[in-house]
């Protein structure tokens, strides 16, 4: 079974644009999980999305959305970008009742 | 925010032997999970305690879990080079299996 697939893997962006990254779910996982990772505040919860509704929200402003889409497959977009925003960022999934997250190998994105 | 504290923040041993981090939170938490990360890449499950558990184990992983004191021990026993990585823990609030509260991570160095 493939794990999850994040794209891209690096990523680089000038302050003020816009960014979208994408995850793909184990096949069967219903539910994604969006997570950032910085050096200085760690990995902090951003949303989970399950079967296309966003289920959980993190304290992050609303420049920072996602959608899910009816394969489950989930994007995560970031705009009007900030030096800030520079960070690994994890996708996570599940079967939605389980605990247990499987996570990709992130997104890397930097924010110039 | 972070739910919790990891100690130590770093640890460096040989290979054989064995290595403890501690991890302390904050509110009251349905479960405990512990998960590894390689330098820049996704984070994996590595072993899951319920609030109503003291101790598991998984190979050569033994987790304690009080919840009196609010705190969890990951003991990993005859270290491998291999299992050089970063170790986190995580907490999930009930009804919110996905949103996960990652503590600082412990940054473990086996050495040969």
């Amino acid at each position: 079974k493939a794990g999850v697939t994040q794209t891209p893997r690096y990523l680089i962006k000038t302050r003020g644009q816009q960014v979208t990254l994408s995850c793909s779910p184990i096949s069967g996982h219903r539910s994604v999980s969006w997570y950032q990772q910085t050096p200085g505040q760690g990995l902090q919860f951003l949303f989970e999305y399950f079967s296309e509704t966003q289920r959980n929200k993190g304290n992050f402003p609303g420049r920072f959305s996602g959608r899910q889409f009816s394969n489950s497959r989930s994007e995560m977009n970031v705009s009007t970008l900030e030096l800030g925003d520079s960070a690994l960022y994890l996708c996570a999934s599940s079967t939605g009742g389980d605990e247990k997250l499987f996570f990709g190998s992130g997104t890397q994105l930097s924010v110039l | 925010s972070q739910q919790g504290e990891e100690d130590p923040q770093a640890l460096s041993i040989q290979e054989g032997e064995n290595a403890t981090m501690n991890c302390s939170y904050k509110t009251s938490i349905n479960n405990l999970q512990w998960y590894r990360q390689n330098s820049g890449r996704g984070l994996v499950h590595l072993i899951l305690i319920r609030s109503n558990e003291r101790e598991k184990h998984s190979g050569r992983l033994r987790v304690t879990l009080d919840t009196s004191k609010k705190s969890s021990s990951l003991l990993i026993t005859a270290s491998r080079a291999a299992d050089t990585a970063s170790y986190f823990c995580a907490t999930a609030d009930t009804g919110t299996a996905s949103k996960l509260t990652f503590g600082t991570g412990t940054r473990l160095q086996v050495t040969l």
